[in-house]
């Protein structure tokens, strides 16, 4: 099976402050991996898919880049809307969905 | 407006068996792929099982397989996890998806099951 590394588990920032998150995979997944952002309480909401496309109605502060093993994701400027914890999600077409372990963001 | 409802979580015992549905709403459901994610504090999210538009494709985690079977009915736009033989390992909260192939689009609430005796 293919792993996935997320770094890093938690962060802390500032209001404005940009963001960055990592995911890397065991091996080459293409463009095969997706961002999640998930509040306390709540379900998570896909952000970025296949990389760097942008679900529906997501805020363009969020982008996503990256192919093969290193992947990245990007909150160019953070809102208070935006503390959450963060999961990539990867898929290779034979074992399912396989998640990251989270990055929480919060205030500092 | 997508909406994924899901219910019939609860309290089982070990060894006992609850089944999970999910109602859904705003598209085409019979158009889809649909998927449950479970997530416990200690694990994160883990996905659980997806099945394919007509249901004759069926995937599961390694951990759940001859224990959980996803299925659907498209006529009624309904969503079925049979989850048997619990463990206190499968406590966790239960998301319904629309997707699994690839990603998870929308999500439901989830549903709460706890095994504990």
């Amino acid at each position: 099976d293919i792993q996935m590394t997320q770094s890093p588990s938690s962060l802390s920032a500032s209001e404005g402050d940009r963001v960055t998150i990592t995911c890397q995979a065991s091996q080459d997944i293409r463009n095969h991996l997706n961002w999640y952002q998930q509040k306390p309480g709540r379900a998570p909401k896909l952000l970025i898919y296949d990389a760097s496309t942008m679900h529906t109605g997501v805020p363009s502060r969020f982008s996503g880049s990256g192919s093969g093993t290193d992947f990245t994701f990007t909150i160019s400027s953070l809102q208070p809307e935006d503390f959450a914890t963060y999961y990539c999600q990867l898929y290779d077409g034979v074992a399912g969905l396989t998640f990251g372990g989270g990055t929480k963001v919060e205030i500092k | 407006e997508v909406q994924l409802v899901e219910s019939g979580g609860g309290l089982v015992q070990p060894g006992g068996s609850l089944r999970l549905s999910c109602a859904a709403s705003g598209f085409t459901f019979s158009g889809y792929w649909m998927t449950w994610v479970r997530q416990t504090p200690g694990t994160g999210l883990e996905w659980v099982a997806s099945i394919n538009e007509g249901g004759s494709e069926k995937y599961y985690l390694d951990s759940v397989k001859g224990r959980f079977t996803i299925s659907r009915d498209n006529a009624k736009s309904s969503l079925f996890l049979q989850l048997n033989s619990l463990r206190v390992a499968d406590t966790a909260v239960y998301y319904c998806g629309r997707g699994g192939r690839t990603k998870v689009s929308y999500w439901g609430h989830g549903a709460l099951v706890t095994v504990s005796s």
